[in-house]
């Protein structure tokens, strides 16, 4: 059965302190594993996708990796607005997306 | 340009009755996705349509629940004879032909409430 599970489910840092979460995938058939951004209230916000292992993108202070089994999404020296739900996602071979339930980050001033 | 526009944003309903979730995809865009977000859970995809077809709705409860997506207008989710498991947000996604998954762009979705 596919499943996708994120770690940890709640993240509290202070404004400065790097910090990495989790995501572990086990699914038929990976296309893409997926990063999204997620406010209260809104819907989520595409980050990153990545499609093979060893791949890395970076936007601004954040950073995705890839492995077979998982995904890391590396936050360097975050800031307060950076507080959000950090969603990953796999699609799988019946192309459509898989959801974890997400990482809860807040960064403390 | 406006992004996706689901509506209502929030929507309240008793027992029996019948929601009905209206998603308006990105201009230029002819595929459109609906997932579920119980609480505490992940979004769960439900459906996937194109103008006049539905392509995948592996996702989609048996009962009650229906989805479309017409030549003109929005993509409608509709579920019949509501009951209290049916709260959740309900989040559209819409893509432009092609594009794949990750071109998808999400709604603020529409929180339904079950009283």
């Amino acid at each position: 059965e596919d499943q996708v599970t994120q770690s940890p489910e709640a993240l509290r840092l202070q404004e400065g302190e790097s910090s990495s979460l989790n995501c572990s995938y086990t699914v038929s058939g990976l296309r893409g594993l997926f990063w999204y951004r997620q406010d209260p209230g809104k819907g989520p916000e595409f980050l990153f996708t990545l499609y093979s292992a060893g791949e890395e993108k970076e936007k601004e202070r954040l950073k995705a990796t890839l492995t077979k089994k998982e995904s890391f999404l590396h936050i360097t020296a975050p800031k307060p607005e950076d507080s959000a739900t950090y969603l990953c996602a796999a699609e799988t071979g019946a192309n459509n997306l898989f959801f974890g339930t997400g990482t809860r980050l807040t960064v403390i001033p | 340009n406006a992004g996706v526009m689901q509506n209502p944003r929030h929507l309240v309903r008793r027992r029996g009755q019948e929601a009905r979730l209206r998603c308006s995809p990105m201009k230029g865009h002819s595929h459109v996705y609906w997932y579920r977000q119980l609480p505490e859970e992940g979004l769960k995809f439900m459906v996937y349509l194109q103008k006049e077809n539905i392509i995948d709705e592996s996702g989609m409860p048996k009962e009650r629940f229906s989805a479309e997506f017409p030549k003109e207008g929005p993509s409608i989710l509709r579920i019949q004879q509501v009951v209290r498991g049916d709260s959740a947000a309900y989040f559209c996604a819409s893509s432009p032909a092609g594009a794949g998954l990750g071109a998808q762009h999400f709604g603020d979705g529409t929180r339904l409430s079950i009283l």
